[in-house]
């Protein structure tokens, strides 16, 4: 099993809303990554997961919460999301964060989300 | 610090052109360099990579050569198809950025029949 699955692939939610992005990999892989993408833009990284453990926040606003349940799954938490919110939110995983190697990322299919 | 730079698009070509995407690169030491393709709708797909100097990373025909001389990764294709209509995006990792990613801007490339 090569790839990384989103779960849903579009997701339509109020500001008042709670919903959550799953994200799932069965790489062996020891680092996951959420980013938000705009359109015609590239990637924007918001978490880092390595081993399992939050290592890089990049001052993302608390109305998103990742969770890394076990080494395979991540998941991104939202509430009282704006509609500036609205992107592509994409999940990735690559074999180790650091290394003496460097190792690619790979990435999964996306969530379109859309804040009303 | 490190950054990537792309040539801007979008980039139109017609079937069977040579395709060529530029793509240049600021770092120190010696990082890894990459190219991902997004369709229209998708997500990110890694196309090639090259983790060192001279290496050529090829892939569905697309090629590109780190050139270190000219701190380069230029993406080539030698008869591009209509389904190659997509995003492209060089990115660049290494001790410097921590190991996380830098993307260049992206450069849409749009093949007429």
């Amino acid at each position: 099993d090569t790839e990384v699955t989103q779960t849903p692939k579009h997701l339509v939610m109020g500001m008042t809303n709670k919903k959550s992005l799953k994200c799932e990999q069965h790489m062996g892989h020891r680092a996951m990554y959420w980013y938000k993408q705009k359109a015609k833009k590239p990637p924007e990284l918001m978490f880092v997961y390595s081993y399992e453990k939050l290592s890089i926040n990049e001052s993302v606003p608390s109305r998103f919460s990742p969770e890394c349940p076990n080494s395979s799954l991540l998941n991104l938490h939202l509430h009282a999301l704006q509609p500036e919110d609205s992107a592509l939110y994409l999940c990735a995983s690559s074999p180790s964060p650091t290394s003496g190697t460097y190792n690619e990322q790979f990435f999964g299919p996306g969530t379109r989300l859309t804040v009303l | 610090g490190n950054s990537v730079t792309q040539m801007e698009g979008p980039v139109t070509l017609s079937e069977e052109a040579f395709l060529t995407i530029n793509c240049t690169y600021t770092a120190t030491g010696y990082p890894s360099l990459f190219w991902y393709v997004q369709y229209p709708g998708e997500g990110l797909q890694l196309l090639l990579k090259a983790t060192k100097a001279d290496d050529k990373g090829s892939n569905k025909g697309f090629e590109a050569t780190y050139r270190k001389e000219t701190t380069s990764f230029h993406l080539e294709k030698g008869s591009v198809q209509v389904s190659d209509s997509a995003v492209y995006f060089c990115a660049l990792n290494g001790a410097d950025s921590n190991y996380q990613l830098i993307w260049g801007a992206g450069t849409k490339l749009i093949i007429k029949p």
